[in-house]
């Protein structure tokens, strides 16, 4: 089964940093766009950002609500994408989810989630 | 970048038709055919039901269909089941540095 797996998420003080891993199994991780969602309590969706496919560039792209402290990247190597989030803010508070980007904005494959909460 | 707007809730009976609009603007939903519908239940992981405006993946439920208008796009869910009752995003892709701009989701209750 195709399958996203979150990880790292936690209990962090505002200021510090975070990073979550995003692990990939049985599709080719390489072929595809990656992205980052989140929602906060209580709170809709929110795209985060993305990472292009090497083939693209691999460059990645942001909300601007993040942009500046949160960086994606990817290692196709290991099939495992990154979300650093430094200068955490109590509004980063939210489930964080990886997606992959099939086409055009098709998130057709999401992992479960992993919680992040920023408090002092 | 806004938000794309949508109706906070929509409920219809069993059996019923509804349809959850998805407004924007030229530079997102106007501009392009990259319209996506996510179906959301509490504590699961989201669920793609419809992209490209009207396309379904593989397993969806042809009671899920999509559409689009100027700026605003559409979800049908016809022959509403109890087990359509969830949270429902659009998403589209824009030419803002955003790139991606999610709705505000509607609320769909099975009466």
């Amino acid at each position: 089964e195709v399958q996203l797996v979150e990880s790292g998420g936690g209990l962090v003080k505002p200021g510090l940093s975070l990073r979550l891993s995003c692990t990939a199994s049985r599709f080719t991780f390489g072929d595809y766009a990656m992205s980052w969602f989140r929602q906060a309590p209580g709170k809709g969706l929110e795209w985060v950002g993305f990472i292009r496919r090497e083939s693209y560039g691999g460059t990645p792209e942001y909300a601007a609500s993040v942009k500046g402290r949160f960086s994606i990247s990817r290692d196709d190597s290991k099939s495992i994408a990154y979300l650093q989030m430094n200068s955490l803010k109590t509004e980063d508070t939210a489930v964080y989810f990886c997606t992959r980007d099939s086409t055009g904005g098709a998130f057709d494959i999401w992992g479960q989630g992993t919680m992040v909460t920023v408090s002092s | 970048q806004s938000a794309l707007t949508q109706p906070a809730s929509v409920s219809g009976s069993p059996g019923q038709s509804i349809t959850i609009s998805c407004t924007g603007t030229s530079s997102d939903i106007g501009g392009y055919n990259y319209v996506s519908w996510y179906q959301h239940h509490p504590d699961k992981a989201p669920k793609l039901m419809i992209y490209d405006v009207s396309y379904r993946p593989s397993g969806v439920s042809n009671r899920f269909s999509g559409s689009k208008s100027g700026n605003t796009a559409s979800l049908t869910i016809s022959g509403l089941q109890a087990e359509d009752e969830a949270d429902y995003y659009c998403s589209s892709y824009t030419s803002s540095s955003t790139v991606y701009v999610f709705g505000t989701g509607t609320k769909v209750t099975v009466l």
